[in-house]
């Protein structure tokens, strides 16, 4: 089935450890972006990608880096100067021919620091 | 900028009963608007779009009209159901906006009860 996979499903981090959330479609959509969820502040835009080897930072992207080395893939690295990593992750994926904008997303990370 | 602002929840239903929940938006130009829904634990399914003016979209029971004069875009549903619980955010692609990711609303919960 076409879709996106998020892993992992839960991970837990120490302060000062940078972990990277992976993310894969299959749906040979060209652009990819990562939201991060808290509770009461909706989705925030951290970083997005619309083509392979481009990306650009979204609104809350200081303390986290990708990478779109491959169509398929967007890695997340939430690094240790991210002040406040506990959050839920969602990857989501869009086609260039759906251009009234739909998203598709995966079924999110969550990120807990101890 | 752009933006979504829509009402805060908990939204608390007894079953069969009418669903309302107010979505209005900030944009220049002619956004796309959507309505994405999310259960616990989940990513983010799509659930009804409009790309235009007048446009009304609608799946499962659940519609919304793209209300230009009022900048608007209302998810209703005339008798919920226990399985409609969930989170609901409210969401747009501005038409001049770079790049192809959407401004989300906060999200309103949604809690129905039999």
């Amino acid at each position: 089935d076409g879709g996106i996979t998020q892993s992992p499903k839960y991970l837990f981090r120490k302060e000062g450890q940078n972990v990277t959330l992976s993310c894969e479609q299959n749906l040979n959509h060209d652009a990819m972006y990562w939201y991060r969820q808290d509770p009461g502040q909706g989705l925030r835009l951290i970083y997005y990608s619309q083509i392979v080897n481009d990306f650009q930072k979204g609104d809350i992207a200081e303390g986290y880096s990708v990478s779109r080395e491959k169509k398929e893939s967007f890695p997340l690295t939430v690094t240790s100067a991210q002040k406040n990593p506990t959050a839920f992750y969602l990857c989501a994926s869009s086609g260039w021919t759906a251009n009234t904008g739909e998203l598709f997303f995966g079924e999110g990370s969550r990120l807990t620091v101890l | 900028g752009d933006s979504v602002t829509q009402m805060e929840g908990p939204v608390t239903l007894s079953e069969e009963a009418f669903l309302t929940i107010n979505c209005t938006y900030t944009a220049t130009g002619y956004p796309s608007l959507f309505w994405y829904v999310q259960y616990p634990g989940e990513g983010l399914q799509l659930l009804l779009k409009a790309t235009k003016a007048d446009d009304k979209g609608s799946n499962k029971g659940f519609e919304a009209t793209y209300r230009k004069e009022t900048t608007s875009f209302h998810l209703e549903k005339g008798s919920v159901q226990v399985s409609d619980s969930a989170v609901y955010f409210c969401a747009l692609k501005g038409s001049n906006q770079a790049g192809t990711a959407l401004i989300f609303g906060k999200g309103t919960t949604l809690s129905v009860s039999s």
